[in-house]
C-alpha cells in the first residue's frame, strides 16, 4: 500500500517569493501533522488536521506559514516571502485518527532559500 | 511544558551486539512515546510505540521500556545489524513543542554499526 507522499522532494527558491508544498496522506487516515525538521535537529510541529474539525495551527512560526487541506485528504503548506531561515525538511505525517495513533511520515520536501 | 531529549549523540555498537538508546522526558502528563528510526534523506520510519499505562513493550529485535517514576524511555535493538544504522528518535505525545496531538521529538541518537 501506499505511504504518505510528498512533493516536490526538493524545493530551492530565492528569498522572498511563496512556496506551496504538497502532502497526500495514506488513504483512509483522518489525521495530518506538518513537521519541520533544521539540518542535524529533531522535528518541530507545525500543524495538525483531524477529519472536519478547525485546525491546530499552535507550532507555525509565523503568520507567513499557512496550510489548507481540502476534502479530508491532501494537504498544501504555503510559505509566503520565504525568508533563509525557512530553508529545512518539511515532513507530512498522517494517523489513523489522531490521538494516541502512530505517526507515518513522508520522505519530506527539502526546502532551500537562497 | 514537555522536553524530550537524548543522552548522547551518537552510539557506536559491534555488530551482533545489543544497543540501548535512552531518552529523557520532562511531561509527566505525557501519555503515549513513540520510537522512530531515521536514514539519511528518509522521513523518520516508527519502529514502536507504547502508552504510559505499560512499562515494557517488544517488537521485531526491539524492546522499549518506560519508567514513569523516573521519566526515562529506553529503545533496546537486539542483534544488530548494518541495516540498523541510523538516527533514532523518541517522540512523546503532549507538552509545550506540539499541539494537542503533535509530537514533541528529542534531537536524535546516532546508531553506528561497526562491523
Amino acid at each position: 500500500g501506499a505511504g504518505v507522499s510528498q512533493s516536490p522532494s526538493n524545493k530551492v527558491t530565492e528569498k522572498g517569493k511563496d512556496v506551496e508544498l504538497r502532502c497526500d496522506p495514506i488513504s483512509g487516515h483522518t489525521a495530518l501533522y506538518w513537521y519541520r525538521q533544521s539540518l542535524g535537529q529533531g522535528l518541530e510541529f507545525l500543524i495538525y488536521f483531524q477529519g472536519n474539525s478547525a485546525p491546530d495551527k499552535s507550532g507555525l512560526p509565523s503568520d507567513r506559514f499557512s496550510a489548507e487541506r481540502t476534502g479530508g485528504s491532501v494537504s498544501t503548506l504555503t510559505i509566503q516571502r520565504t525568508q533563509q531561515e525557512d530553508s529545512a525538511v518539511y515532513l507530512c505525517a498522517s494517523s489513523l485518527g489522531g490521538g494516541l495513533q502512530p505517526q507515518h511520515f513522508g520522505d519530506g520536501t527539502r526546502l532551500s532559500i537562497l | 511544558g514537555e522536553s524530550v531529549g537524548l543522552h548522547l549523540p551518537t552510539l557506536s555498537v559491534q555488530e551482533g551486539d545489543n544497543s540501548i538508546i535512552n531518552c529523557a522526558y520532562s511531561n509527566s502528563a505525557s501519555d503515549y512515546f513513540i520510537w522512530y528510526k531515521q536514514e539519511s534523506g528518509k522521513g523518520p520510519q516508527f519502529i514502536i510505540d507504547i502508552r504510559s499505562n505499560m512499562d515494557k513493550r517488544q517488537g521485531q529485535r526491539v524492546t522499549v521500556l518506560l519508567n514513569k517514576t523516573v521519566k526515562h524511555l529506553s529503545l533496546q535493538i537486539a542483534a544488530t545489524q548494518p541495516g540498523d544504522s541510523a538516527v533514532y528518535f523518541c517522540a512523546g505525545l503532549g507538552g509545550s513543542g506540539g499541539g494537542a496531538d503533535g509530537l514533541t521529538f528529542g534531537k536524535g541518537t546516532h546508531l553506528i554499526i561497526q562491523p
